[in-house]
């Protein structure tokens, strides 16, 4: 069965610094992988996708990911946080073959100013 | 272009009662799936329609229902509330089913059971 994990809970970064949030997912073939993001009392909004091809997927909010293969890995990074980037964010994988998304447990971003 | 619109966005409902939620989808999307989302268990798939079919059920109790109309728009109930089914309720809407192509989101339902 599919799986994401998220290991990290909640991560505190101060305004201007990098961020990497990090996404571990287990399913057999090629996923369909997907980073969200939800800010309070909103639903999720997507950020950006990987469906095949580049392993380094551009998102919209300045936003990066890249799919690791050999790690099972897609984590998402941004090189310069913004307040507004205050949210939980959610990875989030698609089985092709059942037709089903499975959502990790999130990680919640504070921004130190 | 509109996004997915959820209605109400508030609810207080007494144990033992019924809701009814409401959820339209993006002009041309044919799929909705709904999500119940926790801060213990996270999110949680109820179920996906695609084409007034339900495609995908999550493991909810049978009070958890929905339906599709033609126009794609959806509900979802739930009968017999529990404390326990508190939550903000999430609907999804993609062009290809089960959010294969990314799902867009509403703005969710907060369901409060008293």
């Amino acid at each position: 069965a599919q799986s994401v994990t998220q290991p990290d809970i909640h991560i505190t970064v101060s305004e201007g610094a990098s961020l990497e949030l990090r996404c571990n997912y287990s399913y057999g073939a090629t996923p369909y992988l997907f980073w969200y993001v939800q800010s309070p009392g909103q639903g999720l909004q997507l950020l950006l996708k990987y469906f095949s091809g580049d392993t380094l997927v551009q998102g919209i909010k300045g936003f990066e990911a890249e799919f690791k293969r050999s790690q099972s890995s897609f984590n998402l990074r941004k090189p310069s946080v913004h307040w507004s980037d205050a949210a939980e964010y959610f990875c989030a994988v698609f089985n092709t073959n059942a037709g089903k998304s499975t959502f990790g447990d999130g990680t919640t971003l504070t921004v130190k100013p | 272009k509109a996004g997915v619109t959820q209605t109400p966005r508030y609810l207080i409902k007494t144990r033992g009662q019924q809701v009814t939620l409401s959820c339209s989808p993006i002009s041309g999307h044919r799929s909705v799936s709904w999500y119940q989302q926790t801060p213990g268990q996270g999110l949680q798939f109820l179920f996906e329609y695609f084409s007034e079919t339900q495609r995908n059920k999550g493991n909810f109790p049978g009070r958890f229902s929905g339906r599709q109309f033609s126009n794609s728009r959806s509900e979802m109930n739930v009968s017999t509330l529990e404390l326990g089914d508190s939550a903000l309720y999430l609907c999804a809407s993609s062009q290809t089913p089960t959010g294969g192509s990314g799902y867009t989101f509403g703005s969710g339902t907060r369901l409060t059971v008293v």
